[in-house]
């Protein structure tokens, strides 16, 4: 069946250490998205991307990259800057007219210790 | 730009009672409406959606809701519910002329009570 997996399901990161968050569709969906869940404040943007090889910042860009080198693959790299990275991380794909509705991964907990 | 606001962010229901959940929107054009669902560390999954045609819209596991324009709301029901609906609801939108980039909102918690 087709589908969105992330990995891993928990990740523990020290201070000062990047991370990387990976994201693979096999939907053929053109547009991915990464999103950040903190309790009680619903999902956040953080980056998406609408086609191979192109990215935009969402609404809270700022200590994350990514990159977008194969339709299947959206990879989210929590960096050093990140001031507060504990938070619950999903990933969600979607045909490029999204409304038939976004395909969500079942997360990331990346706990920072 | 668009919003969304859900306005209960806790709702307690007994088992086999009716619930209702609200949603309201904000948008200086047409959308496209959908309501996720989210059980404890898991993904979201989508219930239903409303894209045009007939307001009220039928989704899974018995849930429907109905859009109202004049209103701006898109309030999620179901008659009766079960232990298993306990969960985080999101209430979602979308620009018509732009619907790769949905707009959340905070999302409710029902708990349903044996």
């Amino acid at each position: 069946d087709g589908g969105i997996t992330q990995s891993p399901k928990y990740l523990f990161r020290k201070e000062g250490q990047n991370v990387t968050l990976s994201c693979e569709q096999n939907l053929n969906h053109d547009a991915m998205y990464w999103y950040r869940q903190d309790p009680g404040q619903g999902l956040r943007l953080i980056y998406y991307s609408q086609i191979v090889n192109d990215f935009q910042k969402g609404d809270i860009a700022e200590g994350y990259s990514v990159s977008r080198e194969k339709k299947e693959s959206f990879p989210l790299t929590v960096t050093s800057a990140q001031k507060n990275p504990t938070a619950f991380y999903l990933c969600a794909s979607s045909t490029t007219w999204g409304a038939l509705g976004y395909t969500f991964g079942s997360g990331t907990r990346l706990t920072v210790v | 730009a668009q919003s969304v606001t859900q306005l209960d962010s806790q709702v307690p229901v007994f088992e086999e009672a009716p619930v209702e959940l609200r949603c309201n929107y904000s948008s200086s054009v047409s959308v496209y409406l959908f309501w996720y669902v989210q059980y404890p560390n898991q993904g979201l999954q989508l219930l239903l959606k409303y894209l045009s045609g007939s307001t009220l819209v039928k989704g899974i596991n018995g849930f429907e809701a109905e859009f109202n324009k004049s209103q701006t709301s898109f309030h999620l029901r179901k008659p009766s519910v079960h232990i298993s609906d306990t969960a985080e609801y999101f209430c979602a939108v979308t620009m018509k002329t732009s619907s790769d980039k949905v707009i959340f909102g905070p999302g409710t918690s029902l708990s349903v009570i044996p």
